[in-house]
């Protein structure tokens, strides 16, 4: 399967404890973004990453969260501290130049 | 501030019945449009999507969109639907000098078989 590949697909955790995710992207793909999507909404903006710099971070992204991508090739996101209201679908997508973006199946966070 | 409005939550239809999920989006620069499909328990894919040309764009499994510019819509049609197409779409958006997505709260789309 050559698409974007995210680790974990589930992620039950302790309020308070650090969670990460990793996300691989299309290997030819330069472009690696980050979303958030809630039960019964789109999916919402978190960060931008074109090759190893990251060029845009929304306002979702409290200072809690962090994401690299050191090497240009796969990401990580970082969440500190978790609080309950982060349980969410956190979602991968990749693109070239030509901006379609292709999406991953997602992490999905539970915090108790 | 750029937003896409998908004012149809949940659509109920019977096999063979045409569809029609509106969408508008507010933003008056030059945009690219989309339409993604997430069938149940899978992630989300790309159904069509809208950069420049023609308006009437056609995506894959037979659907088709609308951009009609000065209505900012972007309407997603299929005349004859299935069982399958049983799913949630999302109305997305992009300025075409940035790169985020931005996303409706998407249509759940229910088939009768």
């Amino acid at each position: 399967d050559t698409g974007v590949s995210q680790d974990p697909r589930h992620k039950i955790t302790k309020r308070g404890q650090n969670v990460t995710f990793r996300c691989d992207p299309i290997s030819e793909h330069n472009r690696l973004y980050w979303y958030r999507q809630t039960l019964g909404q789109g999916p919402e903006f978190l960060t931008y990453f074109q090759n190893e710099a990251q060029l845009e971070k929304s306002r979702l992204l409290s200072d809690r969260f962090s994401a690299e991508r050191p090497k240009g090739s796969f990401s990580t996101l970082e969440i500190q501290r978790t609080e309950q209201g982060d349980s969410a679908m956190y979602l991968c997508a990749s693109s070239s130049s030509e901006e379609t973006q292709y999406f991953g199946p997602g992490t999905r966070l539970l915090v108790l | 501030a750029q937003s896409v409005s998908q004012h149809n939550h949940h659509v109920i239809l019977s096999e063979a019945a045409s569809l029609e999920l509106g969408c508008n989006y507010s933003y008056g620069g030059t945009v690219n449009l989309f339409w993604y499909v997430q069938y149940p328990g899978q992630h989300l894919q790309l159904l069509l999507k809208y950069f420049s040309g023609d308006p009437l764009v056609k995506g894959i499994k037979g659907f088709e969109a609308e951009f009609i510019k000065s209505k900012f819509s972007f309407n997603l049609r299929k005349p004859s639907v299935q069982w399958s197409d049983t799913a949630e779409y999302f109305c997305a958006v992009t300025e075409s000098s940035a790169s985020k997505i931005i996303f409706g709260s998407g249509t759940r789309l229910s088939i009768r078989p």
